[in-house]
């Protein structure tokens, strides 16, 4: 079953509104949760990395006063984007590294589709 | 730079049709290659880890192999329901994961 879940996983808005989108690791504390972006027929983008109780990394051009990163607790983070703009239409996907069983990986919740109008 | 590519990036078989997906590369202190599964509008889904050269992993139709330079996944007479883009990652002694652009497999009945 899903390890990592995501909500909500579809969301349209107006433009200049913000939208949060939340992560949460099911069954397992995630030391570190990354947020990817990617868009139709691309690979994953990283966006940032956070470790719980502490600010994300964020990779080099991307805003963070624009995608704001809270690692609240081992199983949760939340991505907020503010103001949102057309551009920034696009599928965001969380991932939880952690421990399941014995494999330690990254694993991924389903993704939020954004669209911003 | 830590680097990942694959090839093909789109692979069309029949039913039927075994074939290989290739991931190469290029890293400083590889800790595990990862192999995972998306499908349209999803998340990926983790199929296999391999830690070292020489190890294989397999399940149901798929095979997942381990050189130094590069890792394969082979997919043994393939159904339409194995179609997905599969992604391929490394992890480096940075810890992040470098994952690779994908191969889109599409398996016709």
């Amino acid at each position: 079953g899903a390890v990592v879940s995501q909500h909500p996983s579809r969301v349209i808005c107006k433009s200049g509104t913000s939208v949060k989108i939340e992560c949460r690791s099911l069954d397992f504390q995630a030391t570190t949760m990354f947020w990817y972006r990617q868009f139709p027929k691309q690979s994953l983008m990283l966006m940032a990395t956070s470790n719980e109780g502490s600010k994300a990394t964020y990779e080099q051009g991307v805003e963070k006063d624009k995608f704001l990163i809270n690692h609240a607790s081992l199983t949760l983070s939340t991505l907020t984007v503010t103001s949102a703009h057309p551009e920034d239409s696009s599928f965001y996907i969380c991932s939880a590294r952690g421990t399941v069983g014995v494999v330690d990986t990254q694993y991924f919740g389903p993704g939020t589709r954004l669209t911003v109008l | 730079e830590d680097q990942v590519t694959q090839s093909p990036e789109a692979l069309r078989l029949q039913e039927g049709e075994s074939s290989s997906l290739n991931c190469s590369y290029t890293v400083s202190g590889l800790r595990g290659l990862f192999w995972y599964r998306q499908d349209p509008g999803k998340g990926p889904e983790f199929l296999f880890t391999l830690y070292s050269a020489g190890e294989e992993k397999e399940k149901e139709r798929l095979k997942a192999t381990l050189t130094k330079k590069e890792s394969f996944l082979h997919i043994t007479a393939p159904k339409p329901e194995d179609s997905a883009t599969y992604l391929c990652a490394v992890q480096a002694s940075g810890q992040n994961f470098v994952f690779g652009p994908g191969t889109r497999l599409s398996v016709l009945p």
